[in-house]
């Protein structure tokens, strides 16, 4: 079945401690991106890939890093998470890296909280 | 800034009616438009995707229109259903960006 998976699904966690979101997908997608779902602000884009060890800023890229060493993998990492970090966020990937190309599918999301 | 609107915020239906909900942006300049469904606590559903060269597309009882000229698009729901019940996203794609309006809450009641 085709998928992308993020985890973990829900995590609490404290102000400072690193933490990292993985998101894989087996769709052999070339593009990867994560987004934060605040309410009354709706889906911001933080980070983007277009592939293997192409990154690039999305809207909200502060306080967060990625990697995209292989294909399937683009995790979140928050090196010092903050309060403001809490959020519902989301991986998506698709095929290719050229603009006006695939749909877009996405991971269930993962709650975090930062305390 | 790009800006993404939908209007209406929310919108609650008695089943069977046909329904329209819209999607405008401030630049026209555009490669894809897309709609997603979202239900509570669950991931991001593409229903349609409008390329720049499009002019609409069709899926079942849903139809999405794109006018570039004007900044809009439109989901036609037809004979909407309770299962419909969800809220509907758009997003506009530049570049290899997207911005997402912030959703039309649609409640039908059976």
């Amino acid at each position: 079945e085709a998928q992308v998976t993020q985890n973990p699904r829900y995590l609490i966690t404290v102000t400072g401690k690193k933490l990292t979101v993985t998101c894989s997908q087996n769709m052999n997608h070339e593009y990867m991106s994560w987004y934060r779902q605040d309410p009354g602000l709706g889906l911001r884009q933080i980070y983007y890939s277009m592939n293997v060890e192409v990154t690039d800023k999305g809207d909200v890229p502060e306080g967060y890093k990625v990697s995209r060493k292989e294909k399937r993998n683009f995790p979140l990492i928050l090196e010092s998470p903050s309060p403001n970090q809490t959020s519902l966020y989301f991986c998506a990937s698709r095929r290719r890296g050229l603009v006006g190309t695939g749909e877009l599918f996405f991971g269930e999301g993962s709650r975090l909280t930062v305390l | 800034k790009q800006e993404v609107t939908q209007i209406p915020a929310a919108l609650s239906v008695p089943e069977g009616e046909n329904l329209v909900l819209n999607c405008s942006f401030t630049d026209s300049a555009i490669y894809n438009l897309q709609w997603f469904r979202q239900d509570p606590g669950k991931g991001l559903t593409s229903l349609l995707l409008i390329q720049s060269s499009q002019r609409e597309q069709t899926s079942g009882r849903l139809n999405a229109s794109l006018d570039k000229s004007s900044g809009r698009s439109t989901l036609y729901i037809a004979a909407s259903q309770p299962g419909d019940s969800a809220t509907y996203l758009c997003a506009r794609e530049y570049g290899n960006k997207l911005v997402f309006g912030a959703g039309t809450i649609l409640r039908v009641k059976s």
